[in-house]
């Protein structure tokens, strides 16, 4: 099944600097959705841009879209420390039974 | 914040014992979903249920695996027998979508059953 795939897959960055990662993905989607998971909780839902939509913005938070290179990025602004986590993207395929593929994740660390 | 309530958070038992996890959706959400996540395989689905009826479960292994939902406030997973291998977080999460895609709206994930088989 197509999977998103995340790069780079650790980032350690210091408090206040900019933090982005990117998702490549192999085939034709619906939408694409990026999640948040802490340590020992669960994915939470950050936002979904769909494939006609190329960025989209929600409070610090910055997504992208580029369907002909099929891959996104989310970008983080102004990192704090409790942005530290692991983010997933996930993609939803055109076809077949759409259920969303979750890559592997990247772990982001924000040093304070 | 309506929340998806998971129980047990933590299990501990020896291999052949018989294992129920239990979920209660976020109410009015008409799709749940069965996650497990381990650091080889990262999140597999493993199966979904729309208004109480399974629809995928072909991500789960048959023979020791079963998922029902009894009512629309409970969803359970049981492994048995269980093994070693099935430890893993498995997670439920629920969702409210339309028509068939189930993809096509976010997923509203709990804080999962971390599980270890002995």
């Amino acid at each position: 099944s197509q999977q998103g795939e995340e790069d780079p897959q650790a980032l350690s960055i210091q408090e206040g600097e900019n933090a982005t990662m990117n998702c490549s993905y192999k085939t034709s989607i619906n939408n694409l959705q990026w999640y948040r998971q802490n340590s020992g909780r669960g994915l939470v839902h950050l936002i979904l841009i769909r494939s006609n939509e190329r960025e989209k913005h929600s409070g610090r938070l910055r997504v992208t879209l580029d369907t002909s290179k099929k891959s996104s990025s989310l970008l983080i602004t102004a990192s704090r420390a409790a942005d530290t986590a692991s983010y997933f993207c996930a993609t939803a395929p055109i076809w077949g039974n759409n259920r969303l593929a979750f890559g592997k994740g990247n772990q982001v660390v924000v040093i304070p | 914040d309506a929340r998806v309530t998971q129980t047990p958070r933590h299990k501990v038992t020896e291999m052949g014992q018989e294992v129920t996890m239990r979920c209660q959706p976020i109410l009015g959400h008409n799709t749940v979903f069965w996650y497990r996540q381990t650091m080889m395989q990262g999140l597999e689905l493993l199966a979904y249920f729309r208004n109480r009826a399974p629809l995928d479960d072909s991500g789960m292994p048959k023979d020791r695996f079963s998922a029902e939902m009894p009512d629309a406030t409970l969803a359970t997973l049981k492994i048995q027998p269980s093994e070693p291998r099935d430890s893993a977080v498995y997670f439920c999460a629920s969702g409210l979508v339309g028509g068939d895609r189930v993809g096509n709206q976010p997923q509203h994930f709990g804080d999962g059953t971390r599980l270890s088989i002995l």
